[in-house]
């Protein structure tokens, strides 16, 4: 069966800009979770959502929000840009959330210039 | 609060030599814990997991104990090969599969 699917894979944007990245999770998951990876912070949990709610949520900035719609594909979102923020996003899905195997997606790369 | 301590790398190996990789939790309560694999331009994948104290998890060769007492994890496999290249992270949850706390990740490159 199809993976995680995350578009786009690459994206450049411009300081003060805002970006929208998706996430197919697997079919019949209805847990999505985000998760920022970069050289000085390593993997840090952004948010999960599970039928359309946040669920739990990481120590980010209120720039950094997410939905998950009825099909539970989800999208992230981070307004006002900053530099700092140029990172690998990746998304992990899992059946419920409460099972012990999440699936990654191949993750999108952001600069922000 | 939950964080993990993993072995700082890189770490080279010869093929067919002994790996340890250093894993050291500290969480509330009683966490899962997983090791996840990530090759060169992937994902994560995940490697093997334990949900006790004691339990053994195991994949291609790659083992892991839950170590309570310790509060540690190490990953290890007998006899490494080059594909097994790549950088490997140990994460715990303690809400479900999908609420990770990640260590910093120990990158592994093989020589012939």
């Amino acid at each position: 069966k199809a993976g995680v699917t995350q578009t786009p894979r690459y994206l450049i944007k411009t300081r003060g800009q805002q970006v929208t990245l998706s996430c197919s999770p697997i079919s019949g998951h209805r847990s999505v979770s985000w998760y920022q990876q970069t050289p000085g912070q390593g993997l840090q949990f952004l948010f999960e959502y599970f039928s359309e709610t946040q669920r739990n949520k990481g120590n980010f900035p209120g720039r950094f929000s997410g939905r998950q719609f009825s099909n539970s594909r989800s999208e992230m979102n981070v307004s006002t840009l900053e530099l700092g923020d140029s990172a690998l996003y990746l998304c992990a899905s899992s059946i419920d959330g409460a099972d012990t195997e999440a699936f990654f997606g191949q993750g999108t790369r952001l600069t922000v210039v | 609060g939950n964080s993990v301590t993993q072995m700082e790398g890189p770490v080279t190996l010869s093929e067919e030599a002994f790996l340890t990789i250093n894993c050291t939790y500290t969480a509330t309560g009683y966490p899962s814990l997983f090791w996840y694999v990530q090759y060169p331009g992937e994902g994560l994948q995940l490697l093997l997991k334990a949900t006790k104290a004691d339990d053994k998890g195991s994949n291609k060769g790659f083992e892991a104990t839950y170590r309570k007492e310790t509060t540690s994890f190490h990953l290890e496999k007998g006899s490494v090969q080059v594909s097994d290249s790549a950088v490997y992270f140990c994460a715990l949850s303690d809400q479900g599969a999908n609420n990770l706390f990640f260590g910093t990740g120990t990158r592994l490159t093989v020589i012939p």
